[in-house]
């Protein structure tokens, strides 16, 4: 059984903070992560993809893999209001994707 | 250069009708997942395609859903006697490389 989890929250940060949100999943083979970005009643947005050990940056968004951890987070730092949404940590296995079921971030000015 | 997309944007039926949802994916891609994802719930695999195949069918239930993605054309998601369950939002994505994948719009399904 191919697993990715997260946690559900509502994960509440204030503006200006750091979030952090968190993805671990279940394959030790898996080789490549994405966090995606869903607003209500809007589709998912990619935002971050990671292949490798380490941190990779994106403007505000840093993502980090731990593959002996299986493990993959994703730092929003200086949160916005216009951040709040919920995050979706994808793995893929085998031919297709599993989607972890989201966390619900809440940025508050 | 256009995004995935999906029409129509909403669709309403009646209990026991069809529901076809198309999906044209970026230019240049040749790989379609189709994903469902209920109110308040994660999005769920249903199939992958390319080009006049289907790749992986594992999520998608075995009676009444079928999906097509023809040499030309968008692909298809077909829903035959739909039920209120089937009321959902349904995405379509589409990849280059069978990595990154990026989504359309949706459809929402409202089953009366």
């Amino acid at each position: 059984q191919k697993e990715v989890e997260q946690n559900s929250g509502p994960l509440s940060v204030p503006e200006g903070a750091i979030a952090s949100l968190n993805c671990t999943y279940s394959d030790r083979g898996s080789q490549s992560f994405f966090w995606y970005r869903q607003y209500s009643g809007k589709s998912p947005e990619l935002i971050m993809s990671i292949y490798s050990n380490g941190d990779k940056e994106d403007g505000r968004f840093t993502a980090q893999l731990n593959k002996a951890s299986q493990y993959v987070s994703l730092l929003i730092r200086d949160s916005q209001p216009s951040d709040s949404a919920t995050y979706l940590c994808a793995v893929p296995y085998g031919q297709n994707f599993v989607f972890g079921p989201g966390t619900r971030l809440s940025v508050l000015p | 250069n256009a995004g995935v997309m999906q029409n129509p944007r909403h669709l309403v039926r009646r209990r026991g009708q069809e529901a076809r949802l198309r999906c044209s994916p970026m230019k240049g891609h040749s790989h379609v997942y189709w994903y469902r994802q209920l109110p308040e719930e994660g999005l769920k695999f249903m199939v992958y395609l390319q080009k006049e195949n289907i790749i992986d069918e594992s999520g998608m239930p075995k009676e009444r859903f079928s999906a097509e993605f023809p040499k030309e054309g968008p692909s298809i998601l077909r829903i035959q006697q739909v039920v209120r369950g089937d009321s959902a939002a349904y995405f379509c994505a589409s990849s280059l490389s069978a990595l990154e994948q990026f989504f359309g719009p949706g459809t929402r399904l409202t089953v009366l």
